[in-house]
């Protein structure tokens, strides 16, 4: 096992398109976390599924921000209309079991809306 | 809402000189993650702590998770240009997400 792939890198977009990011974790690993990160800052949680089902979404994420896991395994979050503010690194990360010991992430996608 | 502090926010030493970041909360976490971020990349788990006191060395770092678990220290010796990066703490709650601090920003000088 590889680890924790993100795709893509990079993304650059103009404000108002949509993008989607796809996560795939370790495999067997039953959560899947998101977490969005500007220059010089920490990581700001996003979401977390476990298995399929999506148990937590921050406050940061508007409307504009959906994300999905339909099977259990691999990810994607997608962010419609863009805007600049939108900017940032996007990581990924898994974990196994349910009691949250450690996260494993991924390379992460650097956005940038212009 | 849980939030983690770190200290000092900015850190440039030089090359063999020894150091200590700080991890702080109000809260009681279940766990503790320490990664260590560079630039462009994502952040890489460096150790977990999950009991009061426990203390864990990885070769010339020495991590120590409060006995109350709200916080923890990553003591770094002899430090090395390699060392350099962002050190981020993560506390984990049973069931949560995982919640970050700001981050410590490194720089070991040759």
């Amino acid at each position: 096992d590889t680890g924790v792939s993100q795709d893509p890198r990079h993304k650059i977009t103009k404000r108002g398109q949509n993008v989607t990011f796809r996560c795939d974790p370790i495999s067997e690993h039953n959560r899947l976390y998101w977490y969005r990160q500007t220059l010089g800052q920490g990581p700001e949680f996003l979401t977390y599924f476990q298995n399929e089902a999506q148990l937590e979404k921050s406050r940061l994420l508007s409307d504009r921000f959906s994300a999905e896991r339909p099977k259990g395994s691999f990810s994607t979050l997608e962010i419609q209309r863009t805007e600049q503010g939108d900017s940032a690194m996007y990581l990924c990360a898994s974990s196994w079991g349910t009691t949250n010991t450690e996260a494993f992430f991924g390379q992460g996608t650097r956005l940038t809306v212009v | 809402t849980q939030l983690l502090e770190q200290s000092p926010q900015f850190l440039s030493i030089q090359e063999g000189e020894n150091l200590t970041v700080y991890c702080n909360s109000s809260s009681v976490f279940s766990s503790l993650q320490w990664y260590r971020q560079e630039p462009g990349e994502g952040p890489v788990l460096l150790v977990t702590v999950v009991t009061g006191g426990e203390v864990k060395k990885l070769k010339r770092l020495t991590f120590q998770f409060g006995d109350a678990r709200k916080d923890s220290s990553l003591h770094i010796t002899a430090a090395q240009p390699g060392d350099t990066g962002l050190y981020l703490c993560a506390g984990g709650d049973y069931g949560q997400n995982f919640v970050f601090g700001p981050g410590t920003r490194l720089s070991v000088l040759p």
